[in-house]
């Protein structure tokens, strides 16, 4: 157990919804990142946290997704008017950043299905 | 374009057996290497490797880094059946980059008895 925690595991929603997931990241962790998992694929980076300050979106997010980290503690994913193409593992990491290198660690991850 | 390549995509081997798992990378702005292990859940870390030629070594386990050519490899020793497991390999790049961590697609490992 890395400490980092998500909720829900697993989501299962029809096309349209929206839907929202958290993060809890390792205690006094500083960076929360989120990335997307997709069947045989690698996870693939969608936006990261400094403190409560969002400091790099990939292109991959498109304006249906939105994430928060309001005090710098817990960060939430939402994806509003969900399609069928948002089916996938959302990951969320943590690392502490310092002078030397941070590494990050995972939470077991949201599973979302959108039929 | 930034890319990361693993390879076999799959593997198949005989307890015991040894196996060496291959990453090379083109990325800008290269910060380091890490290997994960990803069961049916969360990727856990095993390695960070930032230096050319610096073994990095748990237990069975092993790597090493190459930044002329651009590639790492994974060793594994003596493969249990709890090994098997899809290895990840990301490159983290430097702050102009963000620090995301850029994957490969992963090596499926399955050990048999």
């Amino acid at each position: 157990d890395t400490g980092v925690s998500q909720d829900p595991r697993h989501k299962i929603t029809k096309r349209g919804q929206n839907v929202t997931f958290r993060c809890d990241p390792i205690s006094e962790h500083n960076r929360l990142y989120w990335y997307r998992q997709t069947l045989g694929q690698g996870p693939e980076f969608l936006t990261y946290f400094q403190n409560e300050a969002q400091l790099e979106k990939s292109r991959l997010l498109s304006d249906r997704f939105s994430a928060e980290r309001p005090k710098g503690s817990f960060s939430t994913l939402e994806i509003q008017r969900t399609e069928q193409g948002d089916s996938a593992m959302y990951l969320c990491a943590s690392s502490l950043a310092l002078v030397a290198r941070d590494t990050q660690y995972f939470g077991p991850g949201t599973r979302l299905t959108v039929l | 374009e930034d890319k990361v390549v693993q390879s076999p995509l799959s593997l198949v081997v005989h307890e015991g057996d040894t196996v060496t798992l291959n990453c090379s990378y083109e990325v800008t702005n290269f910060r380091s290497l890490l290997w994960y292990k990803q069961e049916k859940k969360a990727p856990t870390f095993l390695f960070m490797l930032t230096s050319s030629g610096i073994e990095k070594k748990s237990g069975r386990l092993s790597s090493i880094l190459d930044k002329k050519e651009l590639f790492s490899i994974l060793n594994i020793t003596a493969t249990q059946t709890g090994d098997s497991a899809i290895y990840l390999c990301a490159v983290e790049q430097s702050e102009n980059s963000g620090y995301a961590l850029n994957f490969g697609k992963g090596t499926s490992l399955l050990v048999t008895p």
